[in-house]
């Protein structure tokens, strides 16, 4: 079975800086790793994922995530928060069938 | 360029009444999920069709809720009779074949609120 867990439902970081949240899996395969980002009245869309090629996946917006085996992490950091990266951020799990599983979500607020 | 789209956006109906969500699938998806968001629960499961069968629904409450394909391009969820507890956004979402190692493609959500 999968799970992920977001550590943190809220984030803030002030504009400008480092941006981390943080997501644990659990796997009993190799998994396939995604973050999703929602903005206000919208749906969720693709960030990025990690399907088992490079251990660090870039993403749209600046995004990146390093997946990390030994720590069963898969966390996502941007160098730079901008105004507009404020939204809701959900990290999800696959085992390579059809079942996903998705974080509870964490909401990054950016401070001007 | 493709979408998943949803309707109605917004409903707003009366308990007891009966709810119609509707889903276009992005063309060529096999692969269709039905989710629902509360601040209280975070984004559930209630069900996903592979092919327009249903293969999975076992997160969505079985007296009331009922799930269809009743086509490639029409994916329905209704509600009946509603409830207060069913005020939630609804996305569908969509996928190719083998959707586990690929993108699902979220719609714009419909917001339902029961009175």
């Amino acid at each position: 079975a999968q799970s992920v867990t977001q550590l943190g439902s809220h984030v803030s970081v002030s504009e400008g800086a480092l941006v981390l949240l943080r997501c644990n899996y659990s796997s009993s395969v190799p998994p396939y790793l995604f973050w999703y980002v929602q903005y206000p009245n919208q749906g969720l869309q693709l960030l990025l994922k990690y399907t088992s090629a490079a251990t660090l996946v870039k993403g749209i917006n600046g995004f990146e995530a390093e997946f990390k085996k030994s720590e069963t992490s898969f966390h996502l950091t941007k160098p730079s928060a901008h105004m507009s990266d404020a939204a809701e951020y959900f990290c999800a799990v696959s085992d390579g069938g059809n079942q996903f599983y998705f974080g509870t979500g964490t909401s990054l607020t950016v401070i001007p | 360029d493709a979408r998943v789209t949803q309707t109605p956006r917004h409903k707003v109906t009366e308990m007891g009444q009966e709810v119609t969500m509707r889903c276009q699938p992005i063309l060529g998806h096999n692969t269709v999920f039905w989710y629902r968001q509360t601040m209280m629960q975070g984004l559930e499961l209630l069900a996903y069709f592979r092919n327009r069968a249903p293969l999975d629904d076992s997160g969505m409450p079985k007296d009331r809720f009922s799930a269809e394909m009743p086509d490639a391009t029409l994916a329905t969820l209704k509600i009946q009779p509603s409830e207060p507890r069913d005020s939630a956004v609804y996305f569908c979402a969509s996928g190719p074949l083998w959707v586990g190692a690929n993108e699902q493609f979220f719609g714009p959500g419909t917001r339902l609120t029961v009175l």
